[in-house]
């Protein structure tokens, strides 16, 4: 089975645009994770979808965060506006609904570079 | 508040020899404890894990971790490293009550030289 993509792999904009990410989750999976790794730090929670209902935001980090799963398949996630500090890569995971604490199936992330 | 540490940033050793990765962890209630590693420009993939049973888990790649409970720690372990091995670890942790979200180290890397 295909795994968990996200696109694009690599982005680079300015201070004060606008980017969205996408993930494509592993098919059939309902719980959809996105997770931020800063600066060679930790990789931190950002939030947890059910399908298409968000569970848990509290790790996004401000209003300028806006995460979507219309449909409960892929997700995006939108910055706007970017900020320096919101320079890192982006994972998204997924995982069965029946594996809600079990392991996560992580994409190859998104390296977003704000200038 | 639930944490991990990895108290290595980096690890080396020579190919063949044992290696260790170090991971304590802090969480509510009982652990469920991961380890990821991320080859480069690969996403995170899962390598094993602890939820209840034996201590000594074996997962992919020949590793294995030993999940210590007075000590709070789950270091991950191969008894002889190849160069493939190379890459950056993580531990992650969550508890066992609904609603906990994973928390993960700030990663190892791991260079094995030939």
């Amino acid at each position: 089975e295909a795994g968990v993509t996200q696109f694009p792999s690599h982005s680079v904009i300015e201070k004060g645009q606008t980017v969205t990410l996408r993930c494509d989750p592993i098919s059939g999976h309902d719980n959809l994770y996105w997770y931020r790794r800063v600066m060679g730090k930790e990789i931190k929670f950002l939030l947890h979808f059910v399908k298409e209902s968000k569970q848990d935001e509290s790790g996004m980090p401000n209003n300028r965060f806006l995460a979507e799963r219309t449909g409960g398949t892929y997700s995006t996630l939108k910055v706007q506006p970017a900020e320096l500090e919101d320079s890192g890569v982006y994972f998204c995971a997924s995982s069965p609904f029946w594996k809600l604490m079990d392991e996560q199936y992580f994409g190859p992330g998104t390296r977003l570079t704000v200038t | 508040a639930q944490s991990v540490a990895q108290p290595e940033d980096q690890v080396n050793v020579a190919e063949g020899n044992p290696l260790t990765v170090k991971c304590t962890y802090s969480v509510s209630g009982n652990p469920y404890l991961f380890w990821y590693v991320q080859y480069p420009n690969r996403g995170l993939q899962f390598l094993l894990k602890y939820i209840t049973g034996d201590n000594l888990v074996k997962g992919s790649y020949g590793f294995e971790a030993e999940f210590n409970k007075s000590q709070t720690s789950f270091h991950l372990k191969k008894p002889s490293a190849l160069v493939s091995d190379s890459a950056l670890y993580f531990c992650a942790v969550r508890g066992d009550n609904y609603g906990q979200n994973f928390v993960f180290g700030p990663g190892t890397r791991l260079s094995v030289l030939p």
